[in-house]
């Protein structure tokens, strides 16, 4: 069974521009969450999807962004990319809200 | 914020058991407790879970203490692969996960 996919798997963006990442799911997978990962910071959680609704956010700005699609995919998208943007963004997809989670390889974006 | 507090770094000799311990002493009753690890450039990967008995797979084992605050993940022949920042995460339904530092395991030859 194939596992989670995102794509790209590496981007560079310039300060200012708008980026928009994509995650597949695990096949059969409804719930798809967004990890943003730093050096200083760690992982961090951004937003969790369910059957195409938000069902929980973390402590980021509004130009930080989701949704996901009948088909239970989802995008992240972020606006007016700041320098401290640049980070590993993982996606993980699980059954439901409370079963395991398993990760993509991530998104490396880089700001520039 | 994390619920659990883990060692900074642990180091264990390739063949033998790698013991990683988890204090989690504000668990409640229906938070169960997992176990990832994130391999250099790579996303987490699950390794475990448990309420309360102690769980085997074929990666790992998990020792939950009965008092439930604290747990230890057994790595039963440590590898060179399994040099990672493990994390111990407390998580009850319908929460997001939330990772902590994790343990950074370096396995010696």
């Amino acid at each position: 069974k194939a596992g989670v996919t995102q794509t790209p798997r590496y981007l560079i963006k310039t300060r200012g521009q708008q980026v928009t990442l994509s995650c597949s799911p695990i096949s059969g997978h409804r719930s798809v969450s967004w990890y943003q990962q730093t050096p200083g910071q760690g992982l961090q959680f951004l937003f969790e999807y369910f059957s195409e609704t938000q069902r929980n956010k973390g402590n980021f700005p509004g130009r930080f962004s989701g949704r996901q699609f009948s088909n239970s995919r989802s995008e992240m998208n972020v606006s007016t990319l700041e320098l401290g943007d640049s980070a590993l963004y993982l996606c993980a997809s699980s059954l439901t809200e409370d079963t395991e989670a398993f990760f993509g390889q991530g998104t490396r974006l880089t700001v520039v | 914020d994390a619920k659990t507090t883990q060692p900074t770094s642990m180091d264990c000799a390739e063949g033998r058991a790698a013991n990683l311990p988890c204090n989690h002493s504000t668990i409640s009753g229906n938070e169960y407790v997992y176990w990832y690890r994130q391999i250099h450039s790579q996303g987490p990967q699950y390794i475990i879970h448990g309420l309360k008995n102690n769980e085997t797979n074929e990666m790992a084992s998990l020792i939950i203490t009965e008092d439930r605050k604290s747990s230890t993940l057994i790595l039963p022949h440590a590898t060179l692969r399994d040099t990672a920042v493990y994390y111990c995460i407390v998580m009850g339904r319908d929460d997001k996960i939330i990772f902590g530092k994790g343990t950074r395991l370096h396995i010696l030859p």
